[in-house]
């Protein structure tokens, strides 16, 4: 079956730091892989999708993330953080049936 | 840019009310789904509903769970008989084809007391 692991329920980082949030999928095919963010009492917003091509995607708010099929993750990346960033991230893989299939989430929490 | 809505933002109610939560996907949307996010826990799948009719359902979307497309821009979830466990985040998405993105709306958190 399907599934989406993210490994840090939480991650801590300065402002202006560097962050990068892991996430590592299960699936017999090509996978479609998105994330998104949920900021506090906010829905879900897409930040970038992985469909095919090229294995750098970029995103809204200077996101990006690397697919790696060898390594079965596609990890997302900020070269410097905001105290806006601060919010929950999700990975997610849409299935065979076209849906999504959801990590549980890694909360970004951002020390001035 | 369009986007989908949800209504009410917060719908508190008893346990065994029905409740109805409504959206408006994208108008040219031809796709919809529902999900939930129990707090403090994954996004789980519940339906999706195209050309009128269910496409696919998760094990949680029991009998008490229906959806409509009441007319051409509303799609609802009702819940007939809630339970304080369906107390949670709802949201609603949809997708034109052949996209593979969903679009979600903002949510309804449903309280259940």
């Amino acid at each position: 079956a399907q599934s989406v692991t993210q490994p840090d329920i939480h991650i801590t980082v300065s402002e202006g730091a560097s962050l990068e949030l892991r996430c590592n999928y299960s699936y017999g095919a090509t996978p479609y892989l998105f994330w998104y963010v949920q900021s506090p009492g906010q829905g879900l917003q897409l930040l970038l999708k992985y469909f095919s091509g090229d294995t750098l995607v970029q995103g809204i708010k200077g996101f990006e993330a690397e697919f790696k099929r060898s390594q079965s993750s596609f990890n997302l990346r900020k070269p410097s953080v905001h105290w806006s960033d601060a919010a929950e991230y999700f990975c997610a893989v849409l299935d065979s049936n076209y849906q999504l299939i959801w990590g549980a989430g890694t909360k970004l929490i951002i020390k001035p | 840019e369009p986007e989908v809505t949800q209504t009410p933002s917060h719908q508190v109610t008893q346990m065994g009310q029905e409740v109805i939560l409504r959206c408006v996907p994208i108008s040219n949307h031809l796709y919809f789904y529902w999900y939930r996010q129990i707090l403090g826990q994954k996004v789980e799948f519940l339906v999706s509903f195209y050309n009128n009719e269910i496409s696919e359902k998760s094990e949680i979307f029991d009998d008490q769970f229906s959806v409509e497309r009441p007319d051409g821009s509303n799609f609802t979830l009702k819940i007939r008989s809630t339970k304080l466990e369906d107390s949670a985040m709802y949201f609603c998405a949809s997708k034109d084809s052949p996209s593979y993105e969903q679009y979600f709306g903002p949510g309804t958190r449903l309280t259940v007391t």
